[in-house]
């Protein structure tokens, strides 16, 4: 079975800093990985994934995220964040014999200050 | 393209009571999901379908807790009796086919917050 950590329930983080949030999975076959977000209020959009091929997948709103075989993560990160980006964000993986359904990680909330 | 609907957005009740929530996923989507978001346990993908059949309802809590789609358009969650431990964040999602081939992503509703006093 799947399982997704993400290490950091809430990150605070300055306007324009960069930003890095961690998530770590764990799963005996190859894996589908993603990243969705959910602002106040509303539903989770995805904001990127990897299915295979780059490394390095990019997503929308200048978030990109590097998948790391060896060890097992797939850590998000924006070099500027925004105020808008203050939202929660959530990892996710599924399997590949078993494509229909995403196991989540419970989230990390990033806080951007001005 | 109006996204998956659903309703309430808020529901408060009393223990005991008979719950139902309601979603209406993307038109033309083949996959709808239940799944309930708490600050303890995260987001837990309760129930699924495929082309209105429950495919696995491994994640539904207890008895409790039954889901129906009676067509395309339509699907429900019911909680009958209702515990204040089902207070949570309910969110409906659908998708074409799997959760995503290349831009087909699970898209989900605003969910209903559910309050059991």
């Amino acid at each position: 079975a799947q399982s997704v950590t993400q290490l950091d329930s809430q990150v605070p983080v300055f306007e324009e800093a960069p930003v890095e949030l961690r998530c770590n999975y764990s799963s005996s076959v190859s894996v589908y990985l993603f990243w969705y977000v959910q602002y106040p209020n509303q539903g989770l959009q995805l904001l990127l994934k990897y299915l295979s091929g780059s490394t390095l997948v990019k997503g929308i709103n200048g978030f990109e995220a590097e998948f790391n075989k060896s060890q097992t993560s797939f850590h998000l990160r924006k070099p500027s964040v925004h105020i808008s980006d203050t939202a929660e964000y959530f990892c996710a993986v599924s399997d590949y014999y078993n494509t229909d359904k995403l196991i989540f990680g419970t989230g990390t909330r990033l806080q951007v200050f001005p | 393209d109006a996204g998956v609907i659903q309703s309430p957005r808020h529901e408060v009740t009393e223990m005991g009571q008979e719950v139902t929530l309601r979603c209406k996923p993307i038109s033309g989507h083949d996959y709808l999901f239940w799944y309930r978001q708490t600050m303890m346990r995260g987001l837990e993908l309760l129930i699924y379908f495929n082309n209105n059949v429950p495919i696995d309802d491994s994640g539904m809590p207890e008895d409790r807790f039954s889901a129906k789609m009676p067509n395309a358009s339509f699907s429900t969650l019911k909680i009958q009796p209702s515990e204040p431990r089902d207070s949570a964040v309910y969110f409906c999602a659908s998708s074409l086919f799997l959760w995503g081939g290349p831009d087909k992503p699970q898209h989900f509703g605003d969910g209903t917050r559910l309050s059991i006093l």
